[in-house]
């Protein structure tokens, strides 16, 4: 039984469309990521937040956006999406680096 | 030089074989590490922690070399079901304990 939920599942949008990300995790973790993952290829970390209110960039240079209103709740919004922007998106949240990274089922998104 | 290195695979080994993945680390100071398995266009899922002493579990059994910043993951009378890709993980403390993932190394285990 998953405790972080990601929707939607598979998300297939034109050029230019405006898309949020949504990611829940119902474990009250401080800590979540957000990552990108092409097929074959290694996880790259967008995104970060260690709170409420807390957010920064990650590793890899994104055009992403991203929120922490609630401590469960931490979407990721590309305000205008690219054929670029075609990758999977994968969720994460932890209390603690030491007890390593419970991971999203993932957003599959292509951009036609 | 990456944080984290894996062995390049992909490792293809008949069913019932013995494989061994390496993985090296570049800061001393990270504490805790971990072995993910990632299965075809799936999300990663921890397959275990490693331990200082070492550690296993059923077929499968990890080792932490501290001096030489190295760890290992061994599986033992592989199956079909193992066929993954195996993600070594290590923290980083001095960014807040955030994870550093390896490439990753594919296994792919034959009939």
């Amino acid at each position: 039984e998953a405790d972080i939920y990601q929707t939607p599942r598979y998300l297939v949008i034109g050029t230019g469309k405006k898309i949020t990300l949504e990611c829940s995790q119902t474990m009250g973790h401080d800590k979540m990521y957000w990552y990108q993952q092409d097929p074959g290829m290694e996880l790259h970390l967008i995104h970060y937040s260690y709170g409420v209110n807390s957010t920064e960039k990650g590793d890899l240079s994104s055009e992403s956006t991203v929120s922490r209103i609630r401590t469960e709740h931490f979407p990721l919004t590309l305000e205008s999406a690219r054929p670029s922007h075609t990758s999977q998106y994968l969720c994460a949240s932890t209390p603690d680096g030491n007890y390593g990274y419970t991971f999203g089922s993932g957003t599959r998104l292509t951009v036609v | 030089r990456k944080e984290v290195e894996q062995d390049p695979g992909p490792f293809n080994v008949p069913e019932g074989a013995t494989v061994a993945f390496n993985c090296t680390y570049s800061n001393s100071a990270s504490q805790s590490f971990f072995w993910y398995r990632q299965d075809c266009r799936k999300e990663p899922k921890l397959l275990m922690s490693v331990y200082s002493s070492g550690n296993e579990d059923g077929r499968f059994t990890a080792q932490l070399n501290r001096a030489s910043q190295y760890i290992s993951l061994l599986i033992r009378d592989s199956k079909l079901s193992d066929s993954a890709t195996y993600l070594c993980v290590v923290n980083n403390v001095n960014q807040g304990g955030k994870l550093i993932f390896g490439q990753g190394t594919e296994l792919s285990v034959k009939p």
